[in-house]
């Protein structure tokens, strides 16, 4: 399978605590972009790397919030001290430059007790 | 702010009828708009997408179309088919690769 793939898919963690979240994007693909979907809502836009460098953030990333891609090809998401607004699902997206097209991964389902 | 907006919560269409799915947006600037397919417990799939240059694509029983002077685009899905049902979400780009998603419409298609 070439496609975007996240780990885990689900994640149950205790208020306080610090999760971390991986996306593999398509190879070819130099854009990644995070997402984060709450109940009846659409993916709200986090942050986008263009290869190993973040070139935008939304403000709805809090310091709590770092998004690392080091080698330009997997990215990792980290939350610390997760909140219980944190719960949502976490998308990640990859797209080639040119392209106006992103694919989704599966995403991580975050439950914060 | 929602800049792009999908008042339908959700649609339920007969088996071969059309499906009509809408979406406004607030935003002039916004270049390209693209219609994602969304599974449970999957992530979106592309679907189609337009250019802000153009007022109509078509890709087999898929066709959006987009008017810019009311910002508005819609996406026809002729004939309709039991697999379709699922939610779809509208997005729009903003120049600086910035998508913005609607909240989605479940589009049920009855047998």
């Amino acid at each position: 399978d070439t496609g975007v793939s996240q780990n885990p898919r689900h994640k149950i963690t205790k208020r306080g605590q610090n999760v971390t979240f991986r996306c593999d994007p398509i190879s070819e693909h130099n854009r990644l972009y995070w997402y984060r979907q709450t109940l009846g809502q659409g993916p709200e836009f986090l942050t986008y790397f263009q290869n190993e460098a973040q070139l935008e953030k939304s403000r709805l990333l809090s310091d709590r919030f770092s998004a690392e891609r080091p080698k330009g090809s997997f990215s990792t998401l980290e939350i610390q001290r997760t909140e219980q607004g944190d719960s949502a699902m976490y998308l990640c997206a990859s797209q080639a430059s040119g392209q106006e097209t992103q694919y989704f991964g599966p995403g991580t389902r975050l439950l914060v007790l | 702010d929602q800049q792009v907006k999908q008042n339908s919560p959700s649609l339920s269409v007969q088996e071969g009828r059309i499906s009509i799915l809408n979406c406004d947006y607030t935003n002039s600037m916004f270049d390209y708009f693209l219609w994602y397919k969304k599974y449970p417990a999957e992530g979106p799939t592309f679907l189609i997408s337009i250019s802000s240059i153009k007022d109509k694509n078509e890709d087999g029983r898929f066709t959006v179309f987009l008017n810019k002077s009311a910002k508005h685009l819609s996406l026809h899905i002729v004939p309709s088919q039991p697999g379709d049902s699922a939610v779809y979400f509208c997005a729009a780009r903003f120049t600086g690769n910035q998508f913005y998603f609607g909240t989605g419409t479940s589009l049920t298609v009855i047998p």
